[in-house]
């Protein structure tokens, strides 16, 4: 069975440090992977995915994750963090189905 | 433009009550997903739905009935609501192919007293 593990259940920091979030999954075939962010009192948004191709993906507001299928890692970076990215970061996957397995949730928070 | 809609936003109702959520999605999207998030902020899957036959039924009491009139619209009924039940409940869309990537609605905050 696919499962999602975030080590990180709390993360504080300060603005400007680097941030980098764990994700390990756990399946046995092709998986897409996906790290979604849910601000105070907001709906889930999507940060970045991946399907196939440069394991290294880019996505919004400067973050960024690297697929290490050797690792069965998923780990999300920011260089820079601001008080602003304070939210829940979900670490998800799906293999080849569209049922989307979430990890537990890191909850973040930068302090200025 | 609203992607995907639900409504209410907030549900406070009594135990034993029956409430019914309603979602709405513009994207054009084959797919529409239930999901439940706990009061530790966990994720889970209830229910998929694919041009409105039902994909995906995951451990959910029976008490929890999705009905999707149309390939834009999943409700989830809930009979004689227990504490338990008091959740946030989130309503997603995606298309069916290539992508899975999922759209959220802004989520109904169901409080059962």
């Amino acid at each position: 069975a696919q499962s999602v593990s975030q080590h990180n259940h709390h993360v504080i920091l300060s603005e400007a440090a680097s941030l980098e979030l764990g994700c390990n999954y756990s399946y046995g075939g092709t998986v897409n992977l996906f790290w979604y962010v849910q601000y105070p009192g907001q709906h889930l948004q999507l940060l970045l995915k991946y399907f196939s191709g440069d394991p290294l993906v880019k996505g919004i507001k400067g973050f960024e994750a690297e697929f290490i299928k050797s690792k069965f890692s998923f780990n999300l970076r920011k260089p820079s963090v601001q008080w602003s990215d304070t939210a829940e970061y979900f670490c998800a996957v799906n293999g080849n189905t569209d049922k989307l397995i979430f990890g537990t949730g890191t909850r973040l928070q930068v302090f200025p | 433009d609203t992607a995907v809609s639900q409504t209410p936003k907030y549900l406070v109702t009594q135990m034993g009550n029956d409430k019914s959520i309603k979602c709405e999605q513009n994207l054009g999207h084959d797919t529409m997903y239930w999901y439940k998030q706990d009061s530790k902020k966990f994720l889970k899957i209830m229910f998929s739905y694919n041009n409105k036959e039902l994909i995906i039924n995951e451990t959910v009491p029976n008490r929890f009935s999705p009905k999707s009139p149309d390939k834009a619209h999943l409700n989830l009924h809930i009979n004689s609501l227990e504490l338990g039940d008091s959740a946030v409940y989130f309503c997603a869309s995606s298309l069916v192919g290539n992508s899975y990537e999922q759209y959220f609605g802004p989520g109904t905050r169901l409080t059962v007293t």
